[in-house]
């Protein structure tokens, strides 16, 4: 299976801050990455998908970038309802999930 | 509007089978390029797939819990299923399902249900 590991595991950021969380693949996977929110006590929300297209709906300040085996997400200009995990996501083979970053506001 | 909804029985003893339900609205999984999956979420594991059912019947297995799992759907009834045997407390986790839609590059997961917590215990 693809492993993914996502970095770090933890961060707090400043209002209007820019953030970025990375993911780095066990092998390459042709940009077949997803990109999730999660607040607390609700089910994960698709932001990003395909590494770098971003899902309706979804506001600009939230952006994915990355190649290969290396991926990012970038909030540029933290909101305080951004305060909440990410997780990245492969489709490439079966689904794997990242560990996860819990993302607080400062 | 597309919403997806979970139940299950809550909590279960060691060794006796879950069965899971997922009623969803907003599409339908005999529409061509259309799938549901399963999803846990567990304070230990992180999120793990499970399990895969596509609109042709095609149906894709966790490696690591394939010999446990069945998913399996009604289309008519808009509900997805899955049955995992042989719960451990190593099992109690949050059961999501999710619509897994084709986009123009890959699939992902776009919409999740509130998910359903399950707990294993004696």
């Amino acid at each position: 299976d693809i492993q993914m590991t996502q970095s770090p595991a933890s961060l707090s950021a400043s209002l209007g801050e820019t953030v970025s969380i990375e993911c780095l693949a066990s092998e390459g996977i042709s940009n077949d990455l997803a990109w999730y929110q999660q607040k607390s006590g609700k089910s994960p929300q698709l932001l990003i998908y395909a590494a770098s297209r971003l899902q309706d709906g979804v506001p600009s300040r939230f952006s994915g970038s990355g190649s290969g085996t290396r991926y990012s997400l970038k909030i540029s200009g933290m909101q305080p309802e951004d305060e909440a995990d990410y997780f990245c996501q492969q489709s490439y083979k079966y689904p794997t999930f990242g560990g996860g970053t819990k993302l607080e506001l400062k | 509007q597309v919403t997806l909804k979970e139940s299950g029985p809550g909590i279960l003893q060691p060794s006796q089978t879950l069965s899971l339900t997922c009623s969803f609205s907003g599409f339908s999984l005999s529409t061509y390029g259309m799938c549901v999956g399963w999803i846990r979420q567990s304070s230990g594991k992180g999120l793990e797939w499970l399990a895969n059912i596509w609109w042709n019947d095609d149906k894709y297995y966790n490696p690591s819990l394939k010999n446990r799992l069945t998913i399996s759907k009604d289309t008519s009834n808009n509900q997805a299923f899955l049955k995992i045997t042989n719960m451990d407390t190593a099992d109690t986790a949050t059961y999501y399902c999710a619509r897994r839609a084709l986009f123009p590059t890959g699939s992902y997961f776009d919409y999740w249900g509130q998910g359903v917590m399950v707990t294993v215990s004696s």
